[in-house]
């Protein structure tokens, strides 16, 4: 068990559809992040949750809507797509948003938008 | 703008030689780096990391430099082995509390 679970771990969907990503921590932590990873490019921090509240939003496209019901799960609701969102869409939590040595990652969801 | 930069996207390195990884940035601001590996179908795991007030640090096989005055860092693997075989990203914060900035990665394949 890696502590930061990710499902599912590979979704192909189409751009009308809506689907959700869900991450969850059992790591006792209160930030969780969401990272996208697209193929040469540095991971791109979308967005950060500290104690369920979003302290952060890097300019992520409306069509990415994420959700944090409590401070161990998080999720990521995609809606109406675009094949450039195509990417690994990684997970991470740390004990706090000020911890930058402590993010523990999941294994990513491989999103593929035809 | 990209802050923290991997310029070589790959590296091919023989089993028992060393593997030298490099990482450059631009913010002065940046006074902690982290480095993390990632292998296929995983999520980044933390490797080691480097205060500012130090230059070098090293666990095991794994050191990491740091020239603050070129804004450059490097990780060096010794011997390294094919296990090694990953993506290694540099990651850089504001202060040892400071949100992660990420470069692009570098793709190091060991060969036996």
């Amino acid at each position: 068990e890696t502590g930061v679970t990710q499902t599912p771990r590979h979704l192909v969907m189409g751009m009308t559809n809506k689907k959700s990503l869900k991450c969850e921590q059992h790591l006792g932590h209160n930030a969780m992040y969401w990272y996208k990873q697209s193929a040469k490019k540095p991971l791109e921090l979308m967005f950060v949750y500290s104690l369920e509240e979003r302290v952060e939003n890097n300019s992520v496209p409306s069509r990415f809507s994420p959700e944090c019901p409590n401070s161990s799960h998080l999720f990521l609701h995609l809606h109406t797509l675009q094949p450039e969102d195509s990417a690994l869409y990684l997970c991470a939590s740390s004990q706090d948003t000020g911890t930058g040595y402590g993010y523990t990652f999941g294994s990513g969801t491989r999103l593929t938008v035809v | 703008d990209q802050q923290v930069k991997q310029n070589s996207p790959s590296l091919s390195v023989q089993e028992g030689r060393i593997s030298i990884l490099n990482c450059d940035y631009t913010n002065s601001m940046f006074d902690y780096f982290l480095w993390y590996k990632k292998y296929p179908a995983e999520g980044p795991t933390f490797l080691i990391s480097i205060s500012s007030i130090k230059d070098k640090n090293e666990d095991g096989r794994f050191t990491v430099f740091l020239n603050k005055s070129a804004k450059h860092l490097s990780l060096h693997i010794v011997p390294s082995q094919p296990g090694d075989s990953a993506v290694y990203f540099c990651a850089a914060s504001p202060s040892q509390g400071g949100k992660l900035i990420f470069g692009q990665g570098t793709e190091l394949s060991v060969k036996p």
